[in-house]
């Protein structure tokens, strides 16, 4: 895919480092979120997911943090590789009525080696 | 397990001709997705589908646009008559009814029309 924004965000970090990648949701109604990662031709690809009966969800090296009161959400990548590399973006739903995601307009992140 | 599957990954066209995007979405999957994607809009919904019924196409841009859905495995979206602001990254996405659930992405048409 393309990249998103000509003034995307950029977080750059050292391979080895632990990257926050940090999105604020506008719909206070949402109750599911969802982070993606976008690399250079390809389409948005799943991470992590949480629902807001939760406040941290833990993957592989990735972990999400949501703080519903301020209405913020977090991605940390534990031990930053060069294949992070990416575009990042955080996606929110209602569990209720309309199915569509909005999304955010992304992060990208450069890991040096 | 297969993807969502897009073709063509890549379309050239003169503008005024007919484009024609094609998806496959995940076998069992009951939500099916179209998005564009620009440097300029991000991503943006254009219309979904609930069990190959349109539920909102609020998001397609003209009469110009319009997508199908004939059958669980296959949808369309097509543009006629095409115009260069066309030009963008187009994805399908698909997705169970099983409350929630992440949606899961092709990789993309990129269309351009000159």
């Amino acid at each position: 895919g393309e990249s998103v924004g000509l003034h995307l965000p950029t977080l750059s970090v050292q391979e080895g480092d632990n990257s926050i990648i940090n999105c604020a949701y506008s719909n206070s109604a949402s109750d599911y979120f969802i982070w993606y990662k976008q690399e250079s031709g390809k389409g948005p690809q799943f991470i992590i997911d949480i629902r807001s009966n939760m406040d941290k969800r833990q993957g592989q090296r990735v972990t999400v943090l949501l703080n519903k009161t301020v209405k913020h959400l977090s991605l940390q990548i534990a031990a930053t590789q060069p294949g992070d590399s990416a575009v990042y973006f955080c996606a929110e739903n209602r569990s209720t009525g309309r199915r569509a995601l909005t999304f955010g307009s992304g992060t990208r992140l450069q890991v040096q080696p | 397990d297969a993807g969502v599957i897009q073709s063509p990954r890549h379309e050239v066209t003169e503008m005024g001709q007919e484009v024609t995007l094609r998806c496959k979405p995940i076998s069992g999957h009951d939500y099916l997705f179209w998005y564009r994607q620009t440097m300029m809009r991000g991503l943006e919904l254009l219309i979904y589908f609930n069990n190959n019924v349109p539920i909102d196409d609020s998001g397609m841009p003209e009469d110009r646009f319009s997508a199908k859905m004939p059958n669980a495995s296959f949808s369309t979206l097509k543009i006629q008559p095409s115009e260069p602001r066309d030009s963008a990254v187009y994805f399908c996405a698909s997705r169970l009814d099983r409350g929630n659930q992440p949606q899961h992405f092709g990789d993309g048409t990129r269309l351009s029309i000159l």
